[in-house]
């Protein structure tokens, strides 16, 4: 079956500009995540939804950043204002947890976006 | 907090020679455990998972990896390097159904 997509794979935007970057999950996965790889941090969790319950959002590294799942399904990251250091790939992974089956717990991660600031 | 430690940044192998790869966590109670594969441009592949069950895993093209309370790792190996390994790798480990926080990675050439 299909696996993750995110789209677009490259952006490039200028400084102060805003960005969304898009997120579609495995069919059926009801937890979806956001992290960031950078050179100099690594690899960051970002924020976190699952199901119906509000999100995890501390991993957000600042009030620039937002992230929303319409339907329990697609989900988009938004940056404002967006800044040099916000240069990085961002990766989305979705799975689908079932209670005490931790085997059910893995990740599957999209091929990333790769956001370049100016 | 949980941590993930992966001790230097880059291994060398020749090809055939034995693969392995540290990490250790860090947590008062065992969390789960997954080894991740990035190749180039890509997204991250699940290598293989300690989810509790058996302390000896194994996972996909012929790697696996030993829990060990005692020590607090979760070692990865491979008993003979293919130059399609190399890739970077991560040690990752998260508490239930929640994210995942990830060791810093480990490069891993192989060497013909």
């Amino acid at each position: 079956g299909a696996g993750v997509s995110q789209s677009p794979s490259n952006k490039v935007t200028e400084k102060g500009k805003d960005v969304e970057l898009r997120c579609d999950p495995i069919s059926g996965h009801t937890a979806l995540y956001w992290y960031r790889q950078s050179l100099g941090q690594g690899l960051e969790f970002l924020i976190y939804f699952q199901g119906n319950s509000a999100p995890d959002k501390s991993g957000l590294p600042s009030d620039r950043f937002s992230a929303e799942r319409t339907g329990g399904s697609v989900s988009t990251l938004t940056i404002q204002r967006t800044q040099q250091e916000d240069s990085a790939v961002y990766l989305c992974a979705s799975s689908s947890p079932r209670h005490r089956e931790p085997s059910s717990y893995e990740q599957y991660f999209g091929p990333g976006t790769r956001l370049t600031v100016t | 907090a949980q941590s993930v430690t992966q001790l230097g940044s880059h291994v060398s192998v020749s090809e055939g020679a034995l693969v392995l790869l540290r990490c250790n966590y860090s947590s008062s109670v065992p969390p789960y455990l997954f080894w991740y594969v990035q190749y180039p441009n890509q997204g991250l592949q699940l290598l293989l998972k300690y989810t509790s069950a058996a302390t000896l895993v194994k996972g996909i093209n012929g790697f696996e990896a030993e829990f060990k309370k005692s020590e607090t790792s979760f070692h990865l190996t491979k008993p003979s390097a293919h130059m399609s390994d190399a890739a970077e790798y991560f040690c990752a480990s998260s508490r239930a159904n929640s994210k995942l926080t990830f060791g810093k990675g480990i490069t891993l050439s192989v060497r013909p």
